[in-house]
């Protein structure tokens, strides 16, 4: 299995432009959830989703949006990249909704002029 | 949602044992207690959970007195390579009634040589 893998590691966008952050995990997990990660501020949740065509808010969801059409794949969509979201982005994943195991993936840091 | 109080950072010397405590005075009655460690440049990685007593694996254990309020991670004997970030998440998962997994700021633990 590849665990859980994400695309690109590395970005740059300008103000404006829009970009989708790729996940997918091949270990047929119901659950899956995005986090940034900003300096001194640990992780904090985006959106997360309790399975396939389910999603649901996290702490920080303004300016992010996600679908789930299938198990494997959960796509973060920046609709136009603002310098805050510069950050680094985790997708997770954990195989039920009751599960406090998550699987994280190895980040995208991504970079907002 | 539970709010955590860590320490910011502790330190350490290898072959000791590292005791990292974490604060959550208005736990929940569905709330586990669930930590993390995270390593420069990765995604986090789950260590250990419990809901009360004690729980032990083979990389840590984790107390939690009867009033919960407060959990402590120990790990035996660190090595440098336990160096990281240590997390606390104190929650309920989506998958009953629709909790939230939220991270905290985390302790960094340094082990010295």
């Amino acid at each position: 299995n590849a665990g859980v893998t994400q695309t690109p590691k590395f970005q740059v966008l300008k103000t404006g432009q829009s970009m989708t952050l790729q996940c997918a995990q091949d270990m047929n997990h119901e659950y899956m959830s995005w986090y940034r990660q900003d300096p001194g501020m640990g992780l904090r949740l985006i959106h997360y989703s309790v399975g396939a065509g389910i999603t649901d808010q996290g702490e920080v969801p303004n300016g992010y949006n996600v679908s789930r059409s299938t198990t494997e794949d959960f796509p973060l969509r920046l609709l136009s990249a603002a310098p805050s979201q510069t950050s680094v982005y985790f997708c997770a994943s954990s195989l039920r909704a009751d599960s406090y195991e998550q699987y994280f993936g190895p980040g995208t840091r991504l970079t907002v002029t | 949602l539970a709010k955590t109080t860590q320490p910011i950072s502790m330190d350490s010397y290898e072959g000791q044992e590292v005791n990292i405590t974490c604060s959550h005075n208005n736990i929940a009655t569905n709330d586990y207690i669930t930590w993390y460690q995270q390593f420069p440049s990765q995604g986090p990685r789950f260590i250990i959970q419990g809901y009360k007593t004690k729980v032990t694996n083979e990389v840590a254990s984790l107390f939690i007195p009867a009033d919960r309020k407060s959990s402590t991670l120990s790990l035996p004997r660190v090595s440098l390579s336990d160096t990281a970030v240590y997390y606390c998440l104190v929650g309920d998962v989506p998958g009953n009634q629709g909790g939230k997994l939220i991270f905290g700021q985390g302790t960094e633990l340094s082990v010295k040589p």
